[in-house]
């Protein structure tokens, strides 16, 4: 079985300022790993996603992760934020039953 | 190509009674996974369907059920309402059944149940 734990539910940060939203797995078997941003009233929608080879892993509008195996984590990064990343951000695991579990998420708020 | 919808965006039911959501995927996905999202309790996956059978199951109450059509479109049931069953029902269509494959999701049905 998997899961994920998204430390923090809400990261509030000023614009142009480095963002970081922390995910860490669990896994028996190795994980692929996903991040997606909810708008409000809004489906998800994929921001990146790890499956194998490299660990570094660059997503849409600036976003990046990196796996790190040692640690069983997968940080969500973006060096300047910006006014439109306000949203919710899940962290999500899908391993060999390909059911995929989601994080709590994280409600990123940005200040002007 | 058009998206994941879902129908309907926005219903109000009554405690006790049914209620059906529909799901149509993207063209050509054969995969259709629903989810339950509160803010209590976050996402919580509910089932998945694959070429019309279920292939995944969350941990949920019989009351919830569904079900895949040929066309790959799905929809849920779920029977006797709660009020703790107010939530955003989100499904999500995804090309093949395999764990690395990106799921597209809906806008979601927000069901409140008074």
């Amino acid at each position: 079985a998997q899961s994920v734990t998204q430390l923090g539910s809400h990261v509030s940060v000023s614009e142009g300022a480095l963002v970081l939203l922390r995910c860490n797995y669990s896994s028996s078997v190795p994980p692929y790993l996903f991040w997606y941003v909810q708008y409000p009233n809004q489906g998800l929608q994929l921001l990146l996603k790890y499956t194998t080879g490299a660990t570094l892993v660059k997503g849409i509008n600036g976003f990046e992760a990196e796996f790190k195996k040692s640690e069983t984590s997968f940080h969500l990064t973006k060096p300047s934020a910006h006014m439109s990343d306000a949203a919710e951000y899940f962290c999500a695991v899908s391993g060999g039953n390909n059911d995929m579990r989601f994080g709590a998420g994280t409600r990123l708020t940005v200040k002007p | 190509k058009a998206g994941v919808t879902q129908t309907p965006r926005y219903l109000i039911k009554t405690r006790g009674q049914q209620v059906t959501l529909s799901c149509s995927p993207i063209s050509g996905h054969r995969s259709v996974s629903w989810y339950q999202q509160t803010p209590g309790q976050g996402l919580q996956f509910l089932f998945e369907y694959f070429s019309e059978t279920q292939r995944n199951k969350g941990n949920f109450p019989g009351r919830f059920s569904g079900r895949q059509f040929s066309n790959s479109r799905s929809e849920m049931n779920v029977s006797t309402l709660e009020l703790g069953d107010s939530a955003l029902y989100l499904c999500a269509s995804s090309l093949a059944l395999v764990p690395n494959t990106e799921a597209f999701f809906g806008q979601g049905t927000r069901l409140t149940v008074v």
